[in-house]
């Protein structure tokens, strides 16, 4: 069973507009959400992450949204930049004491110069 | 945020044979874990390792297959005994820091022939 699903799997924006990564999950459980960017041959990279308490947290070019309702976060990126390119995953935890984080499959963005 | 080194990088092994990788932490943590991505897929939890601790294994893995040990508070192994061609994946440990982030190393990309 996929708790956390990022139904898309790739994603082509144009440099300088808005990248949006969607994010879906299941576990009414979940109260923290992060999102992670990973380059080829390197390891997933932090980026944001929200708390279940907030709608919205932003840092610089990015912000996520949480619509605990319709169990949906998403990922904005403003303005894309080339070097943007990269796999980006959204994980999720129901904030127990192991600090397990589900992953989701991932979405491929590409930002075309 | 934290320095994470994984040894090796990448190896190309033999059906039966077994690998050990390390993972290095340029200070102390408590919390570490060894994760899985398989070819095309997310990011599985393995087990996480506690100093001092046995490891704790998530379903479907098992000591006997991924033996961990945590002798210190900066270090981790994880073996892959007994390869199978299945094993090939990008093996990852990570640490906890913050709330619930976590921060991950550069991966060992495991071919297993």
């Amino acid at each position: 069973d996929q708790q956390v699903k990022q139904n898309s799997p790739s994603l082509s924006v144009q440099e300088g507009r808005i990248s949006i990564l969607n994010c879906d999950y299941t576990n009414s459980m979940f109260d923290y959400f992060l999102w992670y960017k990973k380059y080829p041959a390197e390891g997933p990279t932090f980026l944001i992450s929200i708390s279940s308490i907030k709608d919205k947290n932003e840092d610089g070019r990015f912000t996520v949204f949480l619509n605990k309702s319709a169990k949906h976060l998403s990922l904005h990126i403003v303005p894309s930049q080339p070097g943007d390119s990269a796999v980006y995953f959204c994980a999720a935890t129901d904030g127990g004491a192991t600090n397990k984080l589900i992953f989701g499959t991932g979405t491929l963005l590409a930002v075309q110069p | 945020s934290a320095v994470i080194s994984q040894k090796p990088s990448r190896d190309i092994c033999q059906r039966g044979t077994s690998l050990t990788i390390q993972c290095q932490v340029d200070s102390q943590v408590t919390m570490m874990f060894w994760y899985r991505q398989q070819p095309g897929q997310s990011l599985t939890l393995i087990a996480t390792a506690n100093q001092g601790s046995e490891a704790t294994y998530e379903s479907g893995f098992v000591i006997d297959k991924f033996p961990i040990s945590r002798p210190n508070l900066t270090f981790s192994t994880l073996t892959v005994s007994n390869m199978s061609p299945e094993d090939s994946s990008i093996y990852l440990c990570s640490v906890a820091r913050g709330t619930y982030e976590q921060y991950f190393g550069p991966g060992t990309r495991l071919t297993v022939t």
